[in-house]
């Protein structure tokens, strides 16, 4: 079973749509992200939440909002879809605890046309 | 305040050369750094961690890494570089009481044969 899974894996849309990435990870984990990795491969965060408290990257745009229904859980809604968000979008998460990697899931690669 | 730097976008290499990806940190706190690779359309994958218990950290795929707070440095060896070893390396960062790591702008291994 994968650890972290994503879906879609592949998104292809229209400017001024909305849509949602899903996340789910079954490691039990305590604390998940949302990365954005440009085309130049630069990984920027944009959210990390756990039960306790979201984290938000100021200069995320707040057409995008996570939503967390339970702790296994964390997708990313995007609206007003734009050009510029075209990007694969990766979910992580991790346990408690100090000095702790990082679990990935294989990326959405969001196109908007 | 963490911070992360990878010297050089992208490092070309012969199979069985010696590979050196270079990392340097700043932090304000005592860090935890990591090497993750990336393989093309997958996520992100650790290949080794310093936690401060060995400053020479040993990770998978005969990699290794030296934490030298000297010259804030933590950056990635192997003896031979082998075909597969071609991917996109990251180093990260995180420090004592913040779980969300900060990434570098990655390094591209070209391994020619």
């Amino acid at each position: 079973d994968t650890a972290v899974s994503q879906t879609p894996k592949y998104l292809v849309t229209q400017m001024g749509n909305d849509k949602s990435i899903k996340c789910e990870q079954n490691l039990g984990h305590d604390t998940m992200y949302w990365y954005k990795q440009d085309s130049k491969k630069f990984l920027k965060i944009m959210f990390s939440y756990n039960n306790k408290e979201l984290i938000i990257n100021e200069t995320v745009p707040n057409r995008f909002s996570p939503k967390s229904p339970d702790k296994a859980h964390l997708n990313l809604h995007i609206n007003s879809l734009e050009l510029g968000d075209s990007a694969v979008y990766f979910c992580a998460s991790r346990p408690l605890g100090q000095g702790e990697k990082l679990f990935f899931g294989s990326g959405t690669q969001l196109s908007v046309l | 305040a963490q911070s992360v730097t990878q010297l050089g976008s992208h490092v070309s290499v012969s199979e069985g050369a010696l590979v050196l990806l270079r990392c340097n940190y700043s932090s304000s706190v005592p860090p935890y750094l990591f090497w993750y690779v990336q393989y093309p359309n997958q996520g992100l994958q650790l290949l080794l961690k310093y936690t401060s218990a060995a400053t020479l950290v040993k990770g998978i795929n005969g990699f290794e890494a030296e934490f030298k707070k000297s010259e804030t440095s933590f950056h990635l060896t192997k003896p031979s570089a082998h075909m597969s070893d071609a991917a996109e390396y990251f180093c990260a960062v995180s420090g004592t009481g913040s779980y969300i790591p900060t990434f570098g702008r990655g390094t591209s291994l070209i391994v020619h044969p």
